[in-house]
């Protein structure tokens, strides 16, 4: 176990529709990062939240977007959502002891999103 | 930008074999060097890691990986694999003085039979 959670596993929704996906990353960590994980892109980076400001954007979506509360939960919100955005999104969380790089980023288990 | 090779998708071995996952990668900045695991409906977990130092790296369950900055590669190798290890590797980057995100290959399953 990671310590870090997200909720839901699993969501299958329709074309068009919006979704939010929920992670809490190990107790005092910092940084969340959000990954899609599809089976033609791989394992892609969409976005770093640190400490409740956004640090780095990868390859995010318009129509996505994220924030991180003042409790470090992390969303990530998706919005008119299409066939490809089925994929599995993973949450990720370092910064405990240094926040710097090369820290060890502690993954989820992930949401399995299905678009219908 | 970075970006990460992983020559085999698919790497079939007998139990007790020696294996060797190919890692290479592209970057304008100097970069850390990282090896995940990723069992099936898991989540990744972090296998071992290159931050600098001795180019050898090890980790607690026998594999080990090698940081060749001539020819940008990380391979990841075990002298002796066990069915436990039957999972998906994935290899990562991550820039030096930037964001601290992670930049992945595309992966190699890795499948252990008796």
């Amino acid at each position: 176990d990671s310590g870090v959670t997200q909720t839901p596993k699993h969501l299958i929704t329709a074309t068009g529709q919006r979704v939010t996906l929920r992670c809490s990353p190990r107790s005092g960590d910092l940084s969340v990062y959000w990954y899609q994980q599809s089976l033609d892109q791989g394992l892609q980076f969409l976005i770093q939240y640190y400490n409740g400001e956004e640090r780095a954007k990868g390859n995010i979506l318009e129509r996505f977007s994220a924030q991180q509360f003042p409790d470090l939960h992390s969303e990530l919100n998706l919005s008119s959502l299409e066939l490809g955005d089925s994929a599995l999104y993973f949450c990720a969380s370092s910064g405990l002891l240094s926040g710097g790089p090369g820290d060890e980023q502690f993954f989820g288990p992930g949401t399995r999103l299905t678009v219908l | 930008a970075q970006s990460v090779t992983q020559l085999d998708s698919q790497v079939p071995v007998f139990e007790e074999a020696p294996v060797e996952l190919r890692c290479n990668y592209s970057s304008s900045v100097s970069v850390y060097l990282f090896w995940y695991v990723q069992y099936p409906n898991q989540g990744l977990q972090l296998l071992l890691k290159y931050l600098s130092g001795s180019t050898l790296v090890e980790s607690i369950n026998g594999f080990e990986a090698e940081f060749n900055k001539s020819q940008t590669s990380f391979h990841l190798r075990k002298p002796s694999v066990h069915i436990s290890d039957t999972a998906e590797y994935f290899c990562a980057v991550s820039p030096q003085g930037g964001s601290e995100k992670l930049v992945f290959g595309k992966g190699t399953k890795l499948t252990v039979n008796p």
